[in-house]
């Protein structure tokens, strides 16, 4: 059973647009979540984090938005740059405990 | 941000043979490691939780037997794949939790196993 839910498993973007990433999670005790980027043949990289008690985290031109009522989070990236196509892992943790991840969601920047 | 070594980055082995993977916290200390193995699709696995001085804690379906997990230090830790096979040969990853920026977890850079 997938706690963690990437459903697009990739996405194609304009350079300069934003591009949304959306998850959606099914363990309502998930306090703490995060996005990674991963390049092919590397580890994945901490991008940004949401703490359950708030609904927006903003970094550059990042920004996490949490819904808890429909168990949804989203990131945002505005404007596209060609370095930002990779895959990009939605994941959730409940605190202390373990960081379960989606499926990842392939964002390709077009020129 | 955090700095999260592996090594080797890449190994070749013959089936049968045994083969170790380090994990070390380069800048800070890690109670807690994890270790993940990369299937296609770019799906993450966790295999295993290893706490600094205990036994790992590992995820249902995996063989503790099979991928051994040391955790001597604060700052490293040891994957150890006993008797590799080829459906052994994956992308393995490890990651490292620290209390500085909260729950957050730093990732190594990945080791590709391939066993022959």
């Amino acid at each position: 059973d997938q706690q963690v839910k990437q459903n697009s498993p990739s996405l194609s973007v304009q350079e300069g647009r934003i591009s949304i990433l959306n998850c959606d999670y099914t363990n309502s005790m998930f306090d703490y979540f995060l996005w990674y980027k991963k390049y092919p043949a590397e580890g994945p990289t901490f991008l940004i984090s949401i703490s359950s008690i708030k609904d927006k985290n903003e970094d550059g031109r990042f920004t996490v938005f949490l819904n808890k009522s429909a168990k949804h989070l989203s990131l945002h990236i505005v404007p596209s740059q060609p370095g930002d196509s990779a895959v990009y892992f939605c994941a959730a943790s409940v605190r202390d405990d373990k960081i379960i991840f989606g499926k990842g969601t392939r964002l390709h920047i077009l020129p | 941000g955090a700095v999260v070594s592996q090594h080797p980055s890449w190994v070749i082995c013959k089936s049968g043979t045994s083969v170790k993977i380090e994990c070390r916290s380069l800048d800070f200390q890690a109670t807690t490691m994890f270790w993940y193995r990369q299937f296609p699709k770019q799906s993450l696995m966790l295999m295993a939780t290893s706490n600094e001085g205990s036994k790992a804690t590992y995820e249902q379906g995996v063989e503790k037997d099979k991928f051994l997990i040391n955790h001597a230090s604060l700052t490293l830790s040891t994957l150890t794949v006993t008797s590799a096979h080829p459906e052994d040969s994956s992308f393995y990853i490890c990651s490292a939790r620290t209390r500085q920026g909260g729950e957050t977890q730093y990732f190594g850079p990945g080791t590709r196993l391939l066993v022959l």
